[in-house]
């Protein structure tokens, strides 16, 4: 079974808008971290959020906010305000237990910021 | 500080050549690894290391080989390449603090073409 899911592989959004990627994960650890990365077409890799199983609080780095629902086993990223910069994959990943040594990367969502 | 550096940037290989993808990192950090990044697929793990002398298996790590001498160095062998292995090749670096908040840090990248 995959560990991560992403189902939407291109989303569209008009600038200044918000925008939801979904996220789902499958482990049967009680411990795991949640990862979002933006990879712009320039090819690196950039991290952008965390949330561990155990945050109470949904995670928030300025524009991006992770909407965690932990009984759905979703980790959703928000991002507020859609810039055109913000046009990138967006991967999602889990690394299982507190010093699990792998990630699983979902497959992507392709975004794009409509001017 | 320069991060995590990888040479080369691009490679073409012939189907049975050998070739190692350098991966090197100046910030201490206790975790390397390997991934390749295919169309649709996401990030794959090829292999990891929590230390010098200590490597494991990814997900996909059948036709590379891995070893780790050092802290800094986390080189990547393809014995006879393939064109199955053509692909783009990241390496990834993350201190290990131990509560799962550690993220890892990429490099930019290597695209490999076998012919």
């Amino acid at each position: 079974a995959q560990k991560i899911t992403q189902t939407q592989p291109g989303m569209f959004v008009q600038e200044k808008e918000a925008v939801t990627l979904d996220c789902t994960y499958d482990t049967s650890d009680q411990s795991y971290g949640l990862f979002w990365y933006k990879q712009p077409s320039s090819g690196e890799m950039i991290f952008l959020i965390y949330q561990g199983s155990y945050d109470e609080q949904n995670a928030t780095e300025g524009r991006y906010s992770l909407n965690f629902q932990k009984a759905r086993k979703s980790a959703n990223l928000v991002i507020s305000a859609s810039q055109l910069g913000d046009s990138a994959m967006y991967f999602c990943a889990m690394r299982e237990g507190s010093t699990g040594n792998q990630f699983y990367f979902g497959t992507g969502t392709s975004l794009t910021v409509i001017p | 500080n320069a991060g995590v550096t990888q040479t080369p940037k691009f490679q073409v290989l012939k189907t049975g050549q050998s070739m190692t993808l350098q991966c090197a990192q100046d910030m201490n950090h206790e975790y390397m690894s390997w991934y390749r990044q295919d169309p649709g697929m996401g990030l794959r793990l090829i292999h990891y290391s929590v230390g010098a002398g200590i490597t494991d298996q990814g997900e996909v790590p059948n036709g590379y080989n891995v070893s780790r001498s050092t802290t800094e160095d986390f080189p990547l062998r393809l014995l006879s390449a393939a064109p199955s292995q053509t692909s783009v090749y990241f390496c990834a670096s993350m201190g290990l603090a131990g509560d799962g908040t550690d993220t890892q840090y990429f490099g930019p990248g290597t695209r490999l073409t076998v012919l």
